[in-house]
């Protein structure tokens, strides 16, 4: 099957900084990419859609100047977290469709720890 | 806006036996798709079923099959012969076919085998 890479794993960083976390389609071409949220025992969270080529459409609540999401080719999204604070610090899973496809591949998710 | 609902958070089940996963869903929608993912302790999202609302048939995959109630908006997980790898956490999700649109997620069921 299809595969989604996310890199890194895992972060840890200061309050204030930004990080960037990037989601990868490896043998498919990801025309759309998702972006979601998972606390602790909680269900994933979309945070945004994003199509190649244009500006991603976030769900209400996010914030957009915080959570900057580029998808500028077809196998690769980033996700930035700027000026990140201990309320950023969750779990992170990218998520990407091809074309009109029915499937949704997932990546394996990046925990993000802000101190 | 369409919902998922997952009235169960947490089940637990003997090894060998069966047990059933609750779904409900609400849509105004009269095309859409449903299915099933399990997320381990990896938190790897693993799709283990899918059910296009137009067939009337229940989709089955191996140990896995699903009772699928278009009408009362209803979409049970039966897992047979639960094994201990079966241990995980269920999302149900919904999508509708038109449009690009996301997985909507309920917010799911920790299924315990016990040995």
């Amino acid at each position: 099957g299809a595969v989604v890479s996310q890199h890194p794993s895992w972060v840890i960083c200061k309050s204030g900084t930004s990080v960037k976390i990037e989601c990868r389609s490896l043998d498919f071409q990801a025309t759309t990419m998702f972006w979601y949220r998972q606390f602790p025992k909680q269900s994933l969270m979309l945070m945004a859609t994003s199509n190649e080529g244009s500006k991603a459409t976030y769900e209400q609540g996010v914030e957009k100047d915080k959570f900057l999401i580029n998808h500028a080719s077809l196998t690769l999204s980033t996700l930035t977290v700027t000026s990140a604070h201990p309320e950023d610090s969750s779990f992170y899973i990218c998520s990407a469709r091809e074309g009109g496809l029915l499937e949704q591949f997932f990546g394996p998710g990046t925990r993000l720890t802000v101190l | 806006a369409q919902t998922v609902t997952q009235s169960q958070p947490e089940m637990s089940v003997q090894e060998a036996e069966t047990v059933t996963l609750s779904c409900t869903y609400d849509t105004s929608e009269s095309d859409y798709y449903l299915f099933w993912y399990k997320q381990p302790p990896s938190r790897q999202m693993i799709l283990v079923i899918r059910q296009e609302a137009y067939k009337q048939q229940n989709a089955t995959e191996n140990r896995f099959s699903v009772n699928f109630q278009k009408a009362a908006k209803s979409f049970s997980l039966k897992i047979s012969d639960s094994q201990l790898g079966d241990a995980a956490m269920y999302f149900c999700a919904y999508r509708a076919s038109s449009g690009n649109t996301p997985l909507v997620f309920g917010k799911g069921t920790r299924l315990s085998v016990i040995a």
